[in-house]
């Protein structure tokens, strides 16, 4: 079975310094790759999604992630973080070769962005 | 366009009293179901998966259950909640297909069982 782990649990970072959340996957294929935002009582936001081809993906709000295969980590990025970034962010995996289908998920970092 | 509606947006509910919350999609058909559940300050632990009407696999052994007695319908139930059923609670649906597509997930219900 598949996992995530994300693991930084909490980052700060002040506003207009770059960012770097960190995921790791287990899985013994690619697997297709996201990442989420939650913002504080919220549902889910989709950033951006991997599924094959070009390694450097990006997403929504100026962010990028990385796949690299040989470390098996998808990394999200973003050179300058604002305010409104804020906000819970989850990794999450997918085994495209089951009829499940269903997304699992890190435990998430929280990111504080100071002024 | 695809859409999907949950309800209720917030439930306080007491021990011991039942439980439904209720989950549509519009727009698609025979779609993969998912509830998850989210503990305060937790990830996102996947509860129950369904493949088509009538088939329900769940993840976890819990107080819990869930059906889908309609394509585009997926109910999660209780008998009796328990505490440690607070949470909140998220439906989803994929539309992924071989190296497209991707998951919407509900907007929530958030339980709190005193």
């Amino acid at each position: 079975a598949q996992s995530v782990t994300q693991p930084d649990i909490h980052i700060t970072v002040s506003e207009g310094a770059s960012l770097e959340l960190r995921c790791n996957y287990s899985y013994g294929a690619t697997p297709y790759l996201f990442w989420y935002v939650q913002s504080p009582g919220q549902g889910l936001q989709l950033l951006l999604k991997y599924f094959s081809g070009d390694t450097l993906v990006q997403g929504i709000k100026g962010f990028e992630a990385e796949f690299k295969r040989s470390q098996s980590s998808f990394n999200l990025r973003k050179p300058s973080v604002h305010w409104s970034d804020a906000a819970e962010y989850f990794c999450a995996v997918v085994n495209p070769d089951t009829g499940r289908r269903a997304l699992t998920f890190g435990s998430g970092t929280r990111l504080q962005v100071q002024p | 366009s695809q859409t999907i509606h949950q309800w209720p947006a917030t439930l306080v509910q007491p021990v011991g009293s039942p439980l439904s919350l209720e989950c549509t999609v519009e727009g698609t058909s025979n779609p993969n179901l998912y509830w998850y559940r989210q503990a305060a300050g937790r990830g996102l632990q996947l509860l129950f998966y369904s493949v088509g009407i009538g088939q329900i696999s769940s993840e976890v052994p819990q107080n819990l259950s869930a059906s889908r007695p309609q394509d585009r319908q997926f109910i999660l139930s209780s008998k009796k909640l328990l505490l440690s059923d607070s949470g909140f609670y998220l439906c989803a649906w994929t539309w992924l297909a071989s190296k497209s597509g991707g998951y919407t997930f509900g907007s929530g219900t958030r339980l709190t069982v005193v």
